[in-house]
C-alpha cells in the first residue's frame, strides 16, 4: 500500500548514457513533482505536472525531460548523462495546489540515488 | 526569491533532552510544513499549519506558525534516538503555488 513509489532505489551508470526513472502515486492526486537533492541535502524543484499537464519547468538542461502517461504517473528520462547529475531524484505528488481550497501537501516517494561515473 | 533559513544548521543532543529549531523567510507565508527526512529515504510530512498564531501537535512534536507570518517553530520533547534526521521546513511560493521552497534543514544526532 506504498503511497508514493519509484524505481529503482539505486542506479549506478556511465557518462553519456541515457536513463529513466519511474514513479507512481495511489494517493488519487492530479499534481506529480520531480525534486533533486544535492550533497548539501537541499532539495529543488525541476518540474511539475498536473493532470499530465506541465506547470512547473525550472531551468533545467533539456538533457532531462519529464513524462507523464497518466495523472498517477510521472516519469524522468535523462540523456548524456553528466558527472554533475549524480544526486538522490524524488518523486512527490499532491492535490492540485491551484484548486480552490486545496491543500499544499506533498507527500514524497523514497528516492532514487543516482550515480555518475 | 524566497528563501527558508533553518537554525540551527545542525544539533547534538543526548536522548531524553528537548528540541527546538526554526525556520524564517524575509516574505510572508500563508503555510508551514515541517518534514522529516531519515537517512536514505524521503522527507515525511510530520505537520502542516495554515494560520498565524496556530500551535499544533503531533505526538511528541509541537509547531507553531509564527504571529509575523515570516517564521516558524518546531519542537520534539524528549527525544529518542529515532528522532535521527534532517528537518526541513517549507512553504508555498508566493508567485507559483504548485512550488514548495524548501528550507537549509536541521540535522538532528542523538546520542544516548
Amino acid at each position: 500500500d506504498t503511497a508514493v513509489s519509484q524505481t529503482p532505489k539505486y542506479l549506478v551508470t556511465q557518462m553519456g548514457n541515457d536513463k529513466s526513472i519511474k514513479c507512481e502515486q495511489n494517493l488519487g492526486h492530479d499534481t506529480m513533482y520531480w525534486y533533486k537533492q544535492d550533497s548539501k541535502k537541499f532539495l529543488k524543484i525541476m518540474f511539475s505536472y498536473n493532470n499530465k499537464e506541465l506547470i512547473i519547468n525550472e531551468t533545467v538542461p533539456n538533457r532531462f525531460s519529464p513524462k507523464s502517461p497518466d495523472k498517477a504517473h510521472l516519469n524522468l528520462h535523462i540523456n548524456s548523462l553528466e558527472l554533475g547529475d549524480s544526486a538522490v531524484y524524488f518523486c512527490a505528488s499532491s492535490q492540485d495546489p491551484r484548486a480552490s481550497g486545496a491543500s499544499y501537501e506533498q507527500y514524497f516517494g523514497p528516492g532514487t540515488r543516482l550515480t555518475v561515473t | 526569491g524566497q528563501q527558508l533559513n533553518q537554525s540551527p544548521q545542525s544539533m547534538f543532543i543526548q536522548e531524553g533532552e528537548d528540541v527546538s529549531m526554526n525556520c524564517t523567510s524575509s516574505s510572508i507565508f500563508n503555510t508551514w510544513l515541517w518534514y522529516k527526512q531519515d537517512p536514505g529515504e524521503g522527507p515525511v510530512l510530520l505537520i502542516a499549519l495554515y494560520k498565524a498564531g496556530e500551535l499544533t501537535s503531533n505526538g511528541r512534536l509541537t509547531a507553531q506558525f509564527g504571529i509575523t507570518r515570516k517564521d516558524s517553530f518546531l519542537n520534539i520533547s524528549a527525544s529518542i534516538p529515532s528522532d535521527v534526521g534532517i528537518y526541513f521546513c517549507a512553504g508555498p511560493h508566493t508567485g507559483t503555488a504548485s512550488k514548495l521552497t524548501f528550507g537549509t534543514g536541521t540535522r538532528l544526532q542523538v546520542t544516548l
